[in-house]
């Protein structure tokens, strides 16, 4: 079984710092992706980043970043220069990559970030 | 190429009622995945069809629920007898090939509440 765990439930952050959202990851296949959605109050999910098992470097998608520590299972997701517009919750999810999992994600329960000006 | 459709955006039905959801994955995709979002908490799955299979329904509540993702036409989720513990956002997410590298494009989510 998948577990997604992220520890913090809300997390304020300064406008234009940097900051990052903890999760960490629990699975037992040898080979998996760990995806970061946004969901601002809108309702809409919104693709941020991916990190697959066997990358060799850490993903960066413009202001995002993902600090993937494997033997720690951890992927954190780094968010510089925050914005107001970066004021939402955030997910952390994870994807087997085979067997019974077909590729279903597994959520973690999210974090709200705000962001003051 | 639009995006994942799902409709209707919002729905209000009564105890008792039935609940039908639709989603149209983006073209090109044939897998689709459910997930309900019940409010304070993250996204849970519940179905994975192809075109008309079920393929892992692990998630789905054993009464009241089912999917079906027809040869033509939109996937669907139909709630029967509806009951208030079902009111939730419900997504559909598509993808080409349901592997780990793969993202998941998510539709825009169907409010459900029943009264």
């Amino acid at each position: 079984a998948q577990k997604i765990t992220q520890t913090q439930p809300g997390m304020f952050v300064q406008e234009k710092e940097a900051v990052t959202l903890d999760c960490t990851y629990d699975t037992s296949d040898p080979s998996y992706g760990l995806f970061w959605y946004k969901q601002p109050s809108s309702g809409e999910m919104i693709f941020l980043i991916y990190q697959g098992s066997y990358d060799q470097q850490n993903a960066t998608e413009g202001r995002y970043s993902l600090n993937f520590q494997k033997a720690r299972k951890s992927a954190n997701l780094v968010i510089s220069a925050s914005q107001l517009g970066d004021s939402a919750m955030y997910f952390c999810a994870m994807r087997g990559a085979g067997g019974t999992s077909y590729g279903k994600l597994t959520f973690g329960q999210g974090t709200i970030l705000t962001v003051h000006p | 190429n639009a995006g994942v459709m799902q409709n209707p955006r919002h729905l209000v039905r009564r105890r008792g009622q039935e609940a039908r959801l639709r989603c149209s994955p983006m073209k090109g995709h044939s897998h689709v995945y459910w997930y309900r979002q019940l409010p304070e908490e993250g996204l849970k799955f519940m179905v994975y069809l192809q075109k008309e299979n079920i393929i892992d329904e692990s998630g789905m509540p054993k009464e009241r629920f089912s999917a079906e993702f027809p040869k033509e036409g939109p996937s669907i989720l139909r709630i029967q007898q509806v009951v208030r513990g079902d009111s939730a956002a419900y997504f559909c997410a598509s993808t080409a090939v349901a592997i780990s590298s793969y993202e998941q494009y998510f539709g825009p989510g169907t409010r459900l509440t029943v009264t």
